[in-house]
């Protein structure tokens, strides 16, 4: 399968504690996004990558959220001191842009529960 | 981004063709219309994207009305493997991330 990949597809954790995903997009995509979704809504932009270099935060992404792409192909979301409301779906994107406008393709997502 | 208005929810029997529509009037020069999909316990899939003509895939038609404040995106036979959530989306440039509202639930009925 040569789509998005993201792990773990599931992670409960209890709330303080730290988490660490991965989402390792289509090979040669030059650009990678994280997006969260809660139940019944439509997913929530949170940060994007060209390359390595971290192009955009949402208001969404507190301090205690970091994401990195250190040599420009997977990439990591960390949550620190987890709370209860960060319990949502997080889908990470990839997508080749070389002009005006590009096409994303989502990964399966990672759901968080934090008890 | 400009906002889309969609209705929360539709209907369509199996191979019947199925209209959804995107109201989006005060959609500017430059916004592309994108259309995006969720099947149940999946990310979201790309459907379709246009900026003025009328488009065709092998998934769906994007037809855009020519003062460009709807548009309607066109599945020509429903299949159950349709039934999905639907986003029409405006975006101004690659450079701005999707923003998804809460789309129209699409249900496909045998």
């Amino acid at each position: 399968d040569t789509g998005v990949s993201q792990n773990p597809r599931h992670k409960i954790t209890k709330r303080g504690q730290n988490v660490t995903f991965r989402c390792d997009p289509i090979s040669e995509h030059n650009r990678l996004y994280w997006y969260r979704q809660t139940l019944g809504q439509g997913p929530e932009f949170l940060t994007y990558f060209q390359n390595e270099a971290q192009l955009e935060k949402s208001r969404l992404l507190s301090d205690r959220f970091s994401a990195e792409r250190p040599k420009g192909s997977f990439s990591t979301l960390e949550i620190q001191r987890t709370e209860q409301g960060d319990s949502a779906m997080y889908l990470c994107a990839s997508s080749l842009f070389v002009g005006a406008t590009d096409t994303q393709y989502f990964g399966p997502g990672t759901r968080l529960t934090v008890l | 981004d400009a906002k889309t208005t969609q209705p929360n929810s539709m209907e369509s029997n199996e191979e019947e063709p199925v209209h959804l529509p995107c109201n989006h009037s005060t959609i500017s020069g430059t916004d592309y219309i994108h259309w995006y999909r969720q099947l149940p316990s999946q990310g979201p899939e790309y459907v379709i994207h246009g900026l003025t003509s009328n488009v065709n895939n092998r998934m769906a038609s994007l037809a855009i009305a020519e003062d460009r404040k709807s548009s309607t995106l066109i599945l020509h036979r429903a299949t159950l493997r349709d039934a999905a959530v639907y986003y029409c989306i405006l975006r101004d440039s690659g450079n701005t991330p999707l923003v998804f509202g809460k789309g129209t639930r699409l249900s496909v009925i045998a």
